[in-house]
């Protein structure tokens, strides 16, 4: 299963609304998550099942979709926001593979 | 408070092995299940290998298969990756990484720091 995001980056202003879509060659269900990842820092989880927040991501990220079709959304973009984002799918058998990343950075 | 630390990368010749180890500490390793992601200079995620919380179950990414082994000693809280006839290919920030639950995969709640693989001449 191949996991297509989009765009691959993206240039916002802070207080902008954001959204970052991730497209399954097939369809998975609910079974994406979303990772924020910060310059030389891991990875931390935000969002599991397509839509479920995770404890310690603030309440301004939310995501949805099922199937194919998924996005992320930031409804209100922050100084500490800027940074790669990518889509995980956890369906059925491996490889869980992730999307390409989305890079959020300041306009 | 959830604590994962990897160890055992570094400089090695194409064709040469490598044993990465994670020490984990603050939860029931046993009840979990633990996999390794990886993340080459400047580019994506790269989900690599996963092993079951009893042992009994791994799986592979088509890239490493054949050439890796996970293997993890719930005695001592320990993941391991030996990794064998490596290719530049493989250089990478090798993550260990904890699932949410005992079968591969749920997602992963906790991200150990990285530790560098560098395959080279």
């Amino acid at each position: 299963i191949q996991m297509t995001q989009s765009p691959s980056s993206l240039s916002a202003s802070v207080g902008d609304r954001v959204t970052i879509t991730c497209r399954a060659s097939e369809g998975i269900g609910r079974y994406v998550n979303w990772y924020q990842q910060k310059p030389g820092k891991a990875p931390t989880v935000l969002i599991s099942e397509a839509s479920t927040l995770q404890s310690g991501a603030p309440s301004r990220f939310s995501g949805s979709g099922s199937g194919t079709d998924f996005t992320l959304t930031i409804s209100s973009l922050q100084t500490e926001d800027f940074a790669t984002y990518y889509c995980q799918h956890s369906y059925s058998t491996p490889p869980w593979t992730f999307g390409q990343g989305t890079k959020v950075e300041i306009k | 408070e959830v604590q994962i630390l990897e160890s055992g990368g570094g400089l090695v010749q194409p064709g040469g092995s490598l044993r990465l180890s994670c020490a984990a500490s603050g939860f029931t390793f046993d009840n979990y299940a633990m996999s390794w992601v990886r993340q080459a200079p400047g580019k994506g995620l790269e989900w690599v290998s996963a092993i079951s919380g009893s042992a009994h179950t791994t799986y592979y990414g088509d890239s490493v298969t054949g050439r890796c082994t996970i293997s993890r000693d719930n005695s001592k809280n320990t993941l391991y990756l030996q990794m064998t006839s490596l290719r530049a290919d493989d250089t990478a920030v090798y993550y260990c990484v904890k699932d949410q639950s005992s079968w591969p995969t749920d997602f992963f709640d906790s991200w150990g720091q990285g530790t560098l693989v560098t395959v080279s001449s």
